[in-house]
């Protein structure tokens, strides 16, 4: 079965503080997505990776950056967190070829 | 501009009842996924389809390229199929500046005993 894991399911964090989500992934994949998931807004792409060290913006990526430093590590970085990033954070992967894609579990960060 | 359109946005059912959900798209895909999401967050894939019919269960997702439309079915449904479904098409331009998925806004589903 192919897993992709988020490192927290639950997180609270203060205004300011340094976040990182990590995902990891076990089959491979060259593709990996973070989006973010808001009641009325649904899912959104804020960043993706295809290889190591590439990355791309998605719709949103205003106030995050992104890691790719191994193809099956692909961390998402709140430099400076704010109340209006407390959302739910999904992680996905796919192979290059695509296009089926597999989901993390998910972390609902909150930002206090 | 919503490129995925998905009916109804909330749907309250009887067990056993048979549910449809729909979701129509504008845009070229090479498939669509259909997911579902329980309270907590985490989502499942539960089908991948590029064309035809696809049946897993008591579920049965439908894809009709030409027309831009799927639809995801439930037979005999059961409160444990209280869950957000969400359709999610695959674009085809890997690599390029969109990702390759776009998302309908969800289906909530509630089947009452």
């Amino acid at each position: 079965d192919v897993k992709v894991t988020q490192s927290s399911r639950y997180l609270v964090k203060r205004t300011g503080e340094k976040v990182f989500l990590e995902c990891v992934q076990d089959m491979d994949h060259e593709n990996m997505f973070w989006y973010r998931q808001d009641p009325g807004l649904g899912l959104r792409l804020i960043y993706f990776s295809y290889d190591v060290k590439m990355k791309e913006k998605g719709d949103i990526p205003e106030g995050y950056s992104v890691s790719r430093e191994k193809k099956e590590r692909f961390s998402l970085i709140l430099e400076s967190a704010s109340t209006n990033q407390t959302s739910m954070y999904l992680c996905a992967s796919s192979l290059w070829s695509g296009p089926e894609a597999f989901f993390g579990q998910g972390t609902r960060l909150t930002v206090v | 501009k919503n490129e995925v359109e998905q009916s109804p946005q909330n749907l309250t059912a009887q067990e056993g009842e048979f549910i449809t959900i729909n979701c129509s798209y504008s845009v070229g895909i090479s498939a669509l996924h259909w997911l579902q999401q329980h309270p907590g967050g985490g989502i499942v894939s539960l089908f991948m389809l590029s064309s035809g019919k696809k049946k897993h269960g008591r579920l049965i997702a439908t894809i009709n390229i030409q027309e831009k439309h799927s639809s995801l079915h439930i037979t005999a449904s059961h409160p444990r199929d209280s869950a957000v479904y969400i359709c999610a098409p695959s674009l085809g331009n890997y690599g390029g500046s969109q990702g390759n998925l776009i998302f309908g806004k969800g289906t909530k589903l509630s089947v009452k005993p």
